[in-house]
């Protein structure tokens, strides 16, 4: 049975510190790795998608890595803001039957950037 | 592009009565809906894949008489709460496939209170 693993569950920085999180998994046999963010009552923002052929992805002051082999990925997130905390979730994708996917989340890691 | 709205956004219920949740994709049609339930501080669980004319598939631990879903057109798929109790009390989010296409799309998601 796949799970995820996020650590730290939190973490609080001062404005324009760089920060990693982390998410591991138990299966290696992932099709993709999807990170979030998830603001306070509200829904989910895609962050950054990983591919399983993909070493990482950057997008802005984000860059997300996966290791398929350890069941590993990170967040890394560059200067950060008061604007990123947030809850950032990491979703494994696996396959679900016929042509469909399905997400397995992470337990999540609540973030605040103190100005 | 790829929008996916939920309605209503909040509902708040008597225990006993029954409750619908809608979820449309806006500008794409989606051959399949996923629906997931989170409590507070915890992470997204999924309940139940939702196929465009066909019956849903619910995950181990789901009642499915208790969580109704219907998926009657490509843009529109319910979740409806029988009966709910306090312990239904939740955030309830939906997402959406666009067809051939890998990649989840998330509603904003819906804050059920049962009193």
């Amino acid at each position: 049975k796949q799970e995820v693993t996020q650590i730290p569950a939190a973490l609080s920085v001062p404005e324009g510190e760089n920060l990693v999180l982390n998410c591991s998994f138990t299966d290696s046999a992932i099709y993709n790795l999807q990170w979030f963010r998830q603001d306070p009552g509200k829904g989910l923002t895609s962050l950054l998608l990983i591919q399983s052929s993909q070493r990482e992805q950057t997008s802005g002051r984000l860059n997300a890595s996966l290791d398929k082999s350890s069941g590993r990925s990170t967040l890394y997130i560059a200067a950060s803001q008061p604007g990123d905390s947030a809850t950032y979730l990491c979703a494994v994708i696996v396959h679900y039957g016929g042509a469909t996917n399905k997400l397995i989340f992470g337990t999540g890691t609540l973030l605040a950037v103190q100005p | 592009g790829a929008v996916v709205s939920q309605h209503p956004s909040w509902v708040i219920c008597k225990s006993g009565t029954s409750v619908k949740i809608e979820c449309r994709s806006l500008d794409f049609q989606a051959t399949t809906m996923f629906w997931y339930r989170q409590f507070p501080k915890q992470s997204l669980m999924l309940m139940a894949t939702s196929n465009e004319g066909s019956k849903a598939t619910y995950e181990q631990g789901v009642e499915k008489d208790k969580f109704l879903i219907n998926h009657a057109s490509l843009t529109l798929s319910t979740l409806t709460v029988t009966s709910a109790h306090p312990e239904d009390s939740s955030f309830y989010i939906c997402s959406a496939i666009l067809a051939n296409y890998n990649e989840q799309f998330f509603g904003p998601g819906t804050r059920l209170t049962v009193l």
